[in-house]
């Protein structure tokens, strides 16, 4: 699983409140990765990281932001919660040495009502 | 820009009938493709690379870069392939980011 947890795996939250997804690694990957799975559209990247505090936009990233202050920790906030923003969210780490191979997490449930 | 089609939502198969998940690329460059597999509300996990050629729960997948095809095969289906199934790409460009298709939905029948 290299190492990977999300939390919370599961939420329900109102439409308006601002909502953080953590991803945390044990095993001092460079990339992280989030993205949403929704049906019809499979897994779509909402934005990913290359070091501390470099990070980078995904195709659906409008109304997400992410942080990374240490190499261990990826964070996802919603700023402001919508209903299009329920979703299945996954974290997800490469290990370069295995023909860059990725990895997920479990998943966070989110549902916004 | 880079795509993965998965033409089918769900396929339906019989146990032990041969399986056949399709799944087309569009890439301009030279892609690292991947299927990945996800059972009943758990994570993802690979099933296969195409670099590493391997053989995994009886699944092969070959990459046909005249057609720009990686389908995925199975002689026999079993009823714990029931899932399911991502193809996916890595290109070559920065953050070494995976594209997915859609997803195909696999139900093994007895």
């Amino acid at each position: 699983d290299a190492g990977i947890t999300q939390s919370p795996r599961h939420k329900v939250t109102e439409t308006g409140t601002p909502v953080t997804l953590r991803c945390h690694q044990t095993e001092n990957h460079r990339y992280m990765y989030w993205y949403r799975q929704d049906p019809g559209h499979g897994l779509r990247l909402i934005h990913y990281s290359y070091g501390v505090k470099d990070t980078d936009k995904g195709e659906v990233s409008d109304g997400y932001s992410v942080s990374r202050s240490k190499t261990e920790d990826f964070l996802l906030t919603l700023e402001s919660a919508t209903s299009s923003q329920t979703s299945v969210y996954f974290c997800a780490t490469i290990t370069p040495g295995a023909g860059n191979t990725i990895y997920f997490g479990e998943g966070s449930w989110l549902t916004v009502v | 820009a880079q795509r993965v089609t998965q033409p089918e939502k769900l396929l339906s198969v019989f146990k032990g009938a041969p399986v056949e998940l399709k799944c087309n690329y569009s890439y301009s460059g030279s892609p690292e493709l991947f299927w990945y597999v996800q059972y009943s509300r758990q994570r993802l996990q690979l099933l296969l690379r195409h670099i590493s050629r391997e053989s995994i729960k009886g699944f092969t997948a070959d990459l046909n870069k005249g057609e720009t095809s990686f389908h995925l095969k199975k002689p026999f289906a079993q009823e714990e392939d029931s899932a399911m199934y991502y193809c996916a790409l890595s290109g070559t460009g920065g953050g070494n980011k995976l594209t997915f298709g859609t997803g195909t939905q696999l139900k093994v029948e007895l």
